[in-house]
């Protein structure tokens, strides 16, 4: 089982409002990402980065902005949620050796009101 | 990324082997077949990846033609918690990000 977390799993906001969503790793891993995904749809890359201090949007553009200050840290930050930000986002990480195979936390579930 | 071709669904009867099957016609041959599953509401899991050769874990077989143009995932006896929907994904390992790309996968029902 693989050691990724992301809090919180729920949060329903209003619109303005600042949000966090956080996603910490214990395996060391240098590579992490944020996928975003509504129901029943795909998974679209929305960031990711190579390892501390290193941050690359990704397929899908997204108003949401992410910092990677320490190797097991990877927050993303939404200055203003409006309601087409109602998605999941999933993060994941993946080592830098090997075949890097992803490894994905629990999701966060975001409702914006 | 090669693209991939996956039936949009399929269900198969709980205790019977479900055979998953992936066109990838346009893979090159760097290029690994890694496959994934989604369980409602939760994150991706790895199930199982390969190059040429067919491969097996505890979770799955993963069967490559030989001539690397099409793939199939076999889970030997499914049980209800497999139903999920299953991406099959090529990519090549790069120095770079390792973003994999998704598609709409096939939603695997096993009824009881």
């Amino acid at each position: 089982e693989a050691d990724i977390y992301q809090t919180p799993r729920y949060l329903v906001i209003g619109t303005g409002k600042k949000i966090t969503l956080e996603c910490s790793q214990t395996m060391g891993h240098d590579k992490m990402y944020w996928y975003q995904q509504d129901p029943g749809m795909e998974l679209h890359l929305i960031h990711y980065s190579y390892g501390v201090n290193s941050t690359e949007k990704g397929d899908l553009s997204s108003e949401s902005t992410v910092s990677r200050i320490r190797t097991e840290h990877f927050p993303l930050t939404l200055e203003s949620a409006r309601p087409s930000h109602t998605s999941q986002y999933l993060c994941a990480s993946s080592p830098s050796l090997g075949l890097e195979t992803q490894y994905f936390g629990p999701g966060t579930r975001l409702l914006v009101l | 990324d090669a693209k991939t071709t996956q039936p949009t669904s399929m269900d198969c009867a709980e205790g019977r082997a479900a055979n998953l099957p992936c066109n990838h016609s346009t893979i090159s041959g760097n290029e690994y077949v890694y496959w994934y599953r989604q369980i409602h509401s939760q994150g991706p899991q790895y199930i199982i990846h390969g190059l040429k050769n067919n491969e097996t874990n505890e979770m799955a077989s993963l069967i490559i033609t030989e001539d690397r143009k099409s793939s199939t995932l076999i889970l030997p006896h499914a049980t209800l918690r497999d139903t999920a929907v299953y991406y099959c994904i090529v990519r090549v390992k790069q120095t770079g990000a390792n973003n994999l790309f998704f598609g709409t996968g096939t939603r695997l029902t096993v009824i009881p």
